[in-house]
């Protein structure tokens, strides 16, 4: 069965420096996404992502964010400047519908860690 | 308020047992639940969706029951295997896909 792929699993960085989080949808799917969960927490949705543009964004999801397709396989997200709350697993989620009986398909995740 | 509140938090059952997990939800307008199972550092799996009209619905030893008018949701799980330990998750969305609400999960432990 088809998956979305994360890599890294797991990024350890230093606060105030940039990190990049890269994604592989599934091939057919249009709609991509990015949620977070930090340790102990409830999944919180970051962004929403169709036809290279955002299409829904968080509050979570400042001007230290953003979210990029560079190619017809990869979806990005950037933290501009990491910041020790930014701690978290993050994962990146796709669907083949954008309507709310499709289902999102998740990731693995990428734990980052920001000392 | 948009809300999905899921109970127990915890739960410790014995292999081969049963156990029912509960969801309550105040989201509005409603379309659908969903139940994702999440195991320990990977991303969540979904298991079953109910919709409006749907009463029960099972995927192996997983059945989801959704009443609409108390606005109440489980899952029973049937037989449990070591491998059912996980943090179940209900997730409820409202007027778009991208808004999506998380419950907290239920931590489910299997013993042997």
């Amino acid at each position: 069965e088809p998956e979305v792929t994360q890599t890294p699993s797991h990024q350890v960085t230093q606060m105030g420096q940039e990190v990049i989080l890269r994604c592989v949808p599934i091939s057919n799917h249009l709609y991509f996404y990015w949620y977070r969960q930090i340790l102990g927490q409830k999944v919180e949705f970051l962004v929403s992502f169709y036809n290279n543009e955002i299409s829904e964004k968080s509050e979570i999801f400042d001007d230290q964010f953003s979210v990029e397709r560079p190619d017809g396989s990869n979806f990005t997200l950037k933290i501009r400047s990491t910041k020790l709350e930014d701690s978290a697993m993050y994962f990146c989620a796709s669907s083949e519908g954008q309507g709310l009986n499709s289902p999102l398909h998740f990731g693995n995740g990428t734990r980052l860690t920001v000392t | 308020k948009n809300q999905v509140e899921q109970s127990p938090q915890s739960l410790i059952i014995l292999e081969g047992k049963n156990c029912t997990l509960q969801c309550n939800y105040t989201v509005s307008p409603f379309s659908n639940l969903r139940w994702y199972k999440q195991d320990t550092g990977r991303g969540p799996v979904s298991l079953t969706i109910m919709t409006f009209s749907e009463n029960t619905k099972s995927n192996g030893r997983y059945t989801a029951t959704l009443d609409a008018d108390t606005k109440q949701s489980s899952l029973h799980i049937t037989a449990s295997q070591l491998s059912d330990s996980a943090s179940y998750i209900c997730v409820v969305p409202y007027s778009s896909a991208s808004k999506i609400i998380f419950g907290s999960g239920t931590r489910l432990s299997i013993r042997p």
